[in-house]
């Protein structure tokens, strides 16, 4: 296993349109997170999964975000109707439940134009 | 909205200083970790403390937790070039973590 894998790493969209991020954690890990970073800032929490169930979203997202985890192993973010605003850095991560420390994917960029 | 915040916002220093970041936070805890980022990249966990701890060190890292003052600060000794990066604090809040804005740090060789 190699760590956490994310795809696309570049994606340039225009405004309006809806994208979808794919994240592919360590397989052992049963817990998963997305995150947002934008520049200059730490990452902002969105939302995570325990196996297949999604614990806890932010209060700060918006319904145009959605995750889903399907069968507990990889996960996918979609932005529906994309902003401007919504160019940023898209962080996954995965980790045990004791949470000893998370491991980053690289990450995927936004740029809505 | 972020947990933590950290001080200071930058730091630049010369290769062999050692660099200190401090991190404070606002609710209860049960971990607190640090992480490092080069630009661009995916964050890269460097230590996790407890929080029935006060001192942990992992190499050229030493991190102090003080619960009372709800901080924490992060050492790096004897800095290379090659430790140029962001270093962000996080708490462990309800299974997942809280990060802080980050110190940028700059070493110059």
């Amino acid at each position: 296993d190699t760590g956490v894998s994310q795809d696309p790493r570049h994606k340039i969209t225009k405004r309006g349109q809806n994208v979808t991020f794919r994240c592919d954690p360590i397989s052992e890990h049963n817990r998963l997170y997305w995150y947002r970073q934008t520049l200059g800032q730490g990452p902002e929490f969105l939302t995570y999964f325990q196996n297949e169930a999604q614990l806890e979203k932010s209060r700060l997202l918006s319904d145009r975000f959605s995750a889903e985890r399907p069968k507990g192993s990889f996960s996918t973010l979609e932005i529906q109707r994309t902003e401007q605003g919504d160019s940023a850095m898209y962080l996954c991560a995965s980790s045990l439940v004791n949470n000893d420390g998370y491991t980053f994917g690289s990450g995927t960029r936004l740029t809505v134009v | 909205s972020q947990q933590g915040e950290e001080d200071p916002q930058a730091l630049s220093i010369q290769e062999g200083e050692n660099a200190t970041m401090n991190c404070s936070y606002k609710t209860s805890i049960n971990n607190l970790q640090w992480y490092r980022q080069n630009s661009g990249r995916g964050l890269v966990h460097l230590i996790l403390i407890r929080s029935n701890e006060r001192e942990k060190h992992s190499g050229r890292l030493r991190v102090t937790l003080d619960t009372s003052k709800k901080s924490s600060s992060l050492l790096i000794t004897a800095s290379r070039a090659a430790d140029t990066a962001s270093y962000f604090c996080a708490t462990d809040q309800g299974g997942k973590l809280i990060f802080g804005q980050g110190t940028e740090l700059s070493v110059k060789p």
